[in-house]
């Protein structure tokens, strides 16, 4: 159990257009997901926190309005890139939180490589 | 803010061995949880282990199991008998305890098992 999958897996785009990637948790329900951005051999960098049926939660210097965070139900949880920049090309990956018992544990998805052209 | 510290940037192990990855944690909240995650070169991450920071004993998953010592504010990740599909980047987390938790990633380590 506890799988998350996320759609695409890659994608092109050219400067200027925006992505939407999908995050689904499939076997559990969640009423929060998380979305991480990761440079190439870094650490993880939280940038939201994504509540069901409620504005999201923004960290510090990510900027809400161009990474549009939309959580319409208990197993998806959506990241739209707004005009996209070459510097926005990162890989971006979401978890989601599963509560067993009095821990919560996150399960991440596969994530989802961006290249802005 | 809490801070994760993994200090081996990499690690080199030979097959069949067990191996230490090292993580310490800073924090004044007397109720917390720590993670494992491995991260293959796939880009996903692959949650190992969990220990909370009430717990006794140090928790164990088959080959892995974590070094839990308290005091020192340590929670090392154990490998044993390590096979080669084990080179990965192996990321520590801290994460308050409480519902969907925000959690807080060290630097990492990249572990290469040797044949």
């Amino acid at each position: 159990g506890a799988v998350v999958s996320q759609h695409p897996s890659w994608v092109i785009c050219k400067s200027g257009t925006s992505v939407k990637i999908e995050c689904r948790s499939l076997d559990f329900q969640a009423t929060t997901m998380f979305w991480y951005r990761q440079f190439p051999k870094q650490s993880l960098m939280l940038m939201a926190t994504s509540n069901e049926g409620s504005k999201a939660t923004y960290e510090q210097g990510v900027e809400k309005d161009k990474f549009l965070i939309n959580h319409a139900s208990l197993t998806l949880s959506t990241l739209t890139v707004t005009s996209a920049h070459p510097e926005d090309s990162s890989f971006y990956i979401c978890s989601a939180s599963r509560t067993s018992g009095s821990t919560d544990t996150q399960y991440f998805g596969p994530g989802t490589r961006l290249t802005v052209l | 803010a809490q801070k994760i510290t993994q200090t081996q940037p990499g690690m080199f192990v030979q097959e069949k061995e067990a191996v230490t990855l090292d993580c310490t944690y800073d924090t004044s909240d007397p109720s917390y949880g720590l993670f494992w995650y491995k991260q293959p070169s796939s880009g996903e991450m692959i949650f190992l282990i969990y220990q909370g920071s009430y717990d006794q004993q140090n928790a164990t998953e088959g080959r892995y199991s974590l070094n839990f010592q308290k005091a020192r504010k340590s929670a090392n990740l154990v490998i044993s008998a390590s096979q080669l599909g084990d080179s990965a980047m192996y990321f520590c987390a801290w994460g308050k305890r409480g519902s969907a938790r925000q959690l807080t990633f060290g630097s990492g380590t990249q572990l290469t098992v040797l044949p």
